[in-house]
């Protein structure tokens, strides 16, 4: 199975500020990445994928890129509302499979 | 629009067998697949399987000798049978709509499923 390595556990940033998250994918996975976001008592909602790619309805200050088999989500200029969860998943081969998640506070 | 519904009990008892219905609307399950993914207490994602468009199924290994997938498509609704549950089977379970491959574009609310005597 494809391991996704996750980083960081958890963070927490300001209103305002740029964030970034990280997923390394045990072997090439060829761009077939997704990012999600849950929120407390909700659903996974899919925000990125293939690596870089915006869900129709996503605002513009999410952004995803990669480098190798690095996988990176930014979030720019903090709102409130990023408050929550969020998830790489790889979607290249079966078993599908999700990193860790990292908990994103706001200050 | 389009709304997927898991329903189940909420407590299984060791070693007995987890019956889940995912039922949804909006779309055909002859055109879109829809998976089961689980989810152990707001921590991590599990891809447990898929039932393809066509009627196929696919499933993790982790799970394949007690996991089923079957569908009925007259009432549009796609079950999960998972037997000789353990408590490590505990979690939230979803089921999610195929957008393309492998990506996962609407989900259920989930059912939690508590395994416990």
């Amino acid at each position: 199975d494809i391991q996704m390595t996750q980083s960081p556990a958890s963070l927490s940033a300001s209103l305002g500020e740029t964030v970034t998250i990280e997923c390394l994918a045990s072997e090439d996975i060829y761009s077939n990445l997704a990012w999600y976001q849950q929120k407390p008592g909700k659903s996974p909602q899919l925000l990125i994928y293939d690596a870089s790619s915006l869900q129709d309805g996503v605002p513009s200050r999410f952004s995803g890129s990669e480098s190798g088999t690095q996988y990176s989500l930014e979030i720019n200029s903090l709102q409130s509302e990023d408050a929550a969860t969020y998830f790489c998943q790889q979607h290249h081969d079966y078993p599908f499979t999700f990193g860790s998640g990292t908990k994103l506070e706001i200050k | 629009q389009v709304q997927l519904k898991e329903s189940g009990p909420g407590l299984v008892q060791p070693s007995q067998t987890l019956s889940l219905t995912c039922t949804v609307s909006g779309f055909s399950l002859t055109s879109y697949s829809v998976h089961w993914v689980r989810q152990h207490s707001g921590k991590s994602l599990e891809w447990m399987g898929r039932m393809w468009s066509d009627g196929d199924t696919s499933y993790n290994s982790a799970f394949t000798s007690r996991l089923s997938i079957s569908r009925d498509t007259s009432k549009s609704q796609v079950f999960l049978k998972m037997n000789s549950l353990q408590t490590e089977d505990t979690g939230t379970y979803y089921c999610a709509r195929n957008w393309y491959d492998g990506l996962f574009d609407y989900w259920g609310q989930g059912v939690m499923v508590t395994v416990s005597s």
